[in-house]
């Protein structure tokens, strides 16, 4: 079964512009972390934030995590074309068992 | 390392036939996941292994479906006999356990795709 949850379904940007896609999750989390998939091709792992962590930043990604509302956020600040992609968020009830929500569509136009 | 490597990457069946995928996890790695990624539902973990021994397996569909790993370097995931709705895109996932290195991050073969006519 899914345990998180991300919202929009589907985002359209223009290139330049920042992307933010939330992660509800339901059940309490040793971590969450977020991926990327593009079309095609496995997932890759983008970033990493504990349960004690509030925020985390890489490059130009920025991920927030409310253990009060089980929700995250990954920001993406100046998308690019090649941004374009489908993102997920995973949680793990253990340290072991990741579980993937639906994912949010990303594109973005050049 | 050459990553998660997985066979065959694109594989079409009929109904009835058995199908085998085939992962080779990261050198070194102890856990080895197998996914199951469909429009309708998702990212499914179907089971996970850790230094070779399946720790949960809930998520598999049904006794169709069975998986193995024999020793730390090769798994497998066969369905005995196929149908139509196993359609899929299989990942095969591989990582250091989250218990020694205090959170499970996933590496991920690029999939087979299992078509089932």
């Amino acid at each position: 079964s899914q345990q998180g949850e991300e919202d929009p379904q589907a985002l359209s940007i223009q290139e330049g512009e920042n992307a933010t896609m939330n992660c509800s999750y339901k059940t309490s989390i040793n971590n969450l972390q977020w991926y990327r998939q593009n079309s095609g091709r496995g997932l890759v792992h983008l970033i990493l934030i504990r349960s004690n962590e509030r925020e985390k930043h890489s490059g130009r990604l920025r991920v927030t995590l409310d253990t009060s509302k089980k929700s995250s956020s990954l920001l993406i600040t100046a998308s690019r074309a090649a941004d374009t992609a489908s993102y997920f968020c995973a949680t793990a009830r253990g340290y072991n068992d990741m579980r993937f929500g639906a994912g949010t569509r990303l594109t973005v136009k050049p | 390392d050459a990553g998660v490597i997985q066979s065959p990457r694109h594989e079409v069946t009929e109904m009835g036939q058995e199908v085998t995928l085939r992962c080779k996890p990261i050198s070194g790695h102890d856990y080895l996941f197998w996914y199951r990624q469909t429009m309708m539902r998702g990212l499914e973990l179907l089971i996970y292994f850790n230094n070779n021994v399946p720790i949960d397996d809930s998520g598999m569909p049904e006794d169709r479906f069975s998986a193995k790993m024999p020793n730390a370097s090769f798994s497998t995931l066969k369905i005995q006999p196929s149908e139509p709705r196993d359609s899929a895109v299989y990942f095969c996932a591989s990582s250091l356990g989250g218990a020694v290195s205090g959170a499970n991050v996933l590496t991920f073969g690029a999939g087979s795709r299992l078509t089932v006519l």
